[in-house]
């Protein structure tokens, strides 16, 4: 099955830094790579995808890459807030047979510092 | 519209106990996804019910079961709980099930507290 490995555990950064958190995936047949922001006492949220045909997606100050070769796609936060602060999971949508499920990283903390 | 919603918000139970947790999911989506949560474990998928049925099974044991109702509501259940069920359980909706580019919204969860 999918195995989807997530780095780093915790980021921490300065307000207005960039933030980068990478994940890597096991199946070359996963082919949609979305990103979960997770706050305190809330259920993940969707914050951007990327489906396998795309290289880059971008939305506002959040870009998702995708280097399908390498099996590798990172998040890219750009001119950090404190309310970027959370948990962000990758996850990868993965398959056997005709069922897919999605296996998620084990997430990184990030934290914005003033 | 509104979001997916899952009740209760929070449970206690004590070993050996059974449990339902209940989630709707949003207007029109027809896929519903079970994940358990845990600090060690991460997010593990439990199983995903489309059209009433269950479509994929994630590795859990059989204490772990759920179902779909005919509005796409659904329920799981876990019975003999265990210390180590104790967890968030997040339900997840999406417009469609399978090979499809499926965007899934997740719920707020049920935290389960297994004494």
């Amino acid at each position: 099955g999918e195995n989807v490995e997530q780095h780093p555990s915790t980021l921490s950064v300065q307000e207005g830094d960039s933030a980068v958190i990478k994940c890597t995936y096991s199946d070359s047949a996963s082919n949609y790579f979305p990103w979960y922001k997770q706050e305190l006492g809330k259920g993940p949220q969707l914050i951007i995808d990327i489906r396998s045909n795309v290289g880059e997606k971008k939305d506002q100050r959040i870009a998702v890459t995708l280097n399908k070769t390498a099996k590798h796609f990172s998040l890219h936060i750009t001119e950090t807030q404190p309310e970027d602060s959370a948990v962000y999971f990758c996850a990868a949508r993965g398959y056997t047979g005709t069922a897919s499920k999605l296996t998620f990283g084990t997430g990184t903390r990030l934290q914005v510092t003033l | 519209k509104a979001g997916v919603t899952q009740t209760p918000r929070y449970l206690i139970k004590t070993r050996g106990q059974q449990v339902t947790l209940s989630c709707s999911p949003i207007s029109g989506h027809r896929s519903v996804s079970w994940y358990q949560q845990t600090p060690g474990q991460g997010l593990q998928f439990l199983f995903e019910y489309f059209s009433e049925t269950q479509r994929n099974k994630g590795n859990f044991p059989g204490r772990f079961s759920g179902r779909q109702f005919s509005n796409s509501r659904s329920e799981m259940n876990v019975s003999t709980l265990e210390l180590g069920d104790s967890a968030l359980y997040l339900c997840a909706s999406s417009l469609r099930q399978g090979r499809s580019y499926n965007e899934q919204f997740f719920g707020p969860g049920t935290r389960l507290t297994v004494l």
